[in-house]
């Protein structure tokens, strides 16, 4: 059975860090990888999907890796500013559907 | 696309009351999910659909939840009777079978008192 963790469970940092958010999941034969940023009260906003054949995406800010043979991907957030306060979910597709880990939930502040 | 579409946003209702959840996912999308969301268990994943046939249900809690497509474009969640443990955030997500990206809806946020 497929397990998703989230490291840290919670962040606060000054704005203008440079963050790494790590997450973990048990097995290894996954489809893709999947980040998502949920603000309080708000659905989930997709951020970036990792593809297994892939090693990492990048959308502005934010850089996501993938390691499948070690169960790890880490998302990183470069000069974090107050707006990228929210939680932060991952989530592995190994059949068709989409198993989350518990977050990560960051809080940036001036 | 106006992205995955659910109704109501929020939901107030008594204990045994049935309740029902909709949900329209984007068009074109063959794969359509929906979740569950408190603080204690997180986000955890209900049933899921294929081409609208149900292809795992192992997340429904109880018998009292149950979910149908009729059609590519429609979806919903009942439960009944409702109990106040069922209160939490209920999402709908859509994707495309293979290429992996799901995209959610806003919730519907039900309170059973």
């Amino acid at each position: 059975k497929q397990e998703v963790t989230q490291i840290p469970a919670a962040l606060s940092v000054p704005e203008g860090e440079n963050l790494v958010l790590n997450c973990s999941f048990t097995d290894s034969a996954i489809y893709n990888l999947q980040w998502f940023r949920q603000d309080p009260g708000k659905g989930l906003t997709s951020l970036l999907l990792i593809q297994s054949s892939q090693r990492e995406q990048t959308s502005g800010r934010l850089n996501a890796s993938l390691d499948k043979s070690s169960g790890r991907s880490t998302l990183y957030i470069a000069a974090s500013q107050p707006g990228d306060s929210a939680t932060y979910l991952c989530a592995v597709d190994n059949t068709d559907k989409l198993i989350f880990g518990t977050g990560t939930r960051l809080q940036v502040f001036p | 696309d106006a992205g995955v579409i659910q109704s109501p946003r929020h939901e107030v209702t008594e204990m045994g009351q049935e309740v029902t959840l909709r949900c329209k996912p984007i068009s074109g999308h063959n794969s359509l999910f929906w979740y569950r969301q408190t603080m204690m268990r997180g986000l955890e994943l209900l049933i899921y659909f294929n081409n609208n046939v149900p292809i795992d249900d192992s997340g429904m809690p109880e018998d009292r939840f149950s979910a149908k497509m009729p059609n590519a474009s429609f979806s919903t969640l009942k439960i009944q009777p409702s109990e106040p443990r069922d209160s939490a955030v209920y999402f709908c997500a859509s994707s495309l079978v293979g290429q992996g990206e799901a995209f959610f809806g806003q919730g519907t946020r039900l309170t059973v008192v």
